[in-house]
């Protein structure tokens, strides 16, 4: 059964320390992006990658950082700098990069940071 | 650089009335268009998307969305709401290097 997992699906933090928030594609696809969601403000950027060990910022990138070492895998760090890390995080692939394919997305992370 | 307009964060429909929900969009290049739904606490589901081909696209569910190049829109319609469409909808422009999603438009349907 393909699909997008993310892990866990809500987390609770304390300010001040770092969490990584898990994801993970068995479709193949090439690309991979991280989007955060806060209500009445759709969809914002943060890290896309379109190749293993590769990836750029998006609109939104201070504060979190990835990596991409497997192909299946793009792990997100929310770092102590994040001002507002409170929020819904939402995984996605694609096959290739920004194009005619559409995004499939994750279940998403609810992350509370208090 | 592209951007996406939705009208109305929240739509109150009827059960059985015609869903209508907007999106106009700005894009320097032809753009490819897309649709998803969002339920509560859930990642987003592709409901249809336009890529050059017919202008009027079906979906699933019984949406479908018409890209008119003159008014720059791709609004989403569905002929009679069902109490299960109750969600919130997202409007998408991308090109090659960038995909933009609108605010997002949250529906309600009345019983």
């Amino acid at each position: 059964d393909g699909g997008i997992t993310q892990s866990p699906k809500y987390l609770f933090r304390k300010e001040g320390q770092n969490v990584t928030l898990s994801c993970e594609q068995n479709l193949n696809h090439d690309a991979m992006y991280w989007y955060r969601q806060d209500p009445g403000q759709g969809l914002r950027l943060i890290y896309y990658s379109q190749i293993v060990n590769d990836f750029q910022k998006g609109d939104i990138a201070e504060g979190y950082s990835v990596s991409r070492e497997k192909k299946e895998s793009f792990p997100l760090t929310v770092t102590s700098a994040q001002k507002n890390p409170t929020a819904f995080y939402l995984c996605a692939s694609s096959p290739a990069g920004f194009s005619t394919y559409e995004q499939y997305f994750g279940p998403g992370t609810r992350l509370t940071v208090t | 650089a592209q951007s996406v307009t939705q009208l109305g964060s929240h739509v109150s429909v009827s059960e059985g009335a015609l869903v209508l929900l907007r999106c106009n969009y700005s894009s320097s290049v032809p753009p490819y268009l897309f649709w998803y739904v969002q339920y509560p606490n859930q990642g987003l589901q592709l409901l249809l998307k336009y890529t050059s081909a017919a202008t009027l696209v079906k979906g699933i569910n019984g949406f479908e969305a018409e890209f008119k190049k003159s008014e720059t829109s791709f609004h989403l319609t569905k002929p009679s709401a069902h109490m299960s469409d109750a969600a919130e909808y997202f409007c998408a422009v991308s090109d090659l290097n960038d995909m933009r999603f609108g605010a997002g438009t949250r529906l309600t349907v009345k019983p």
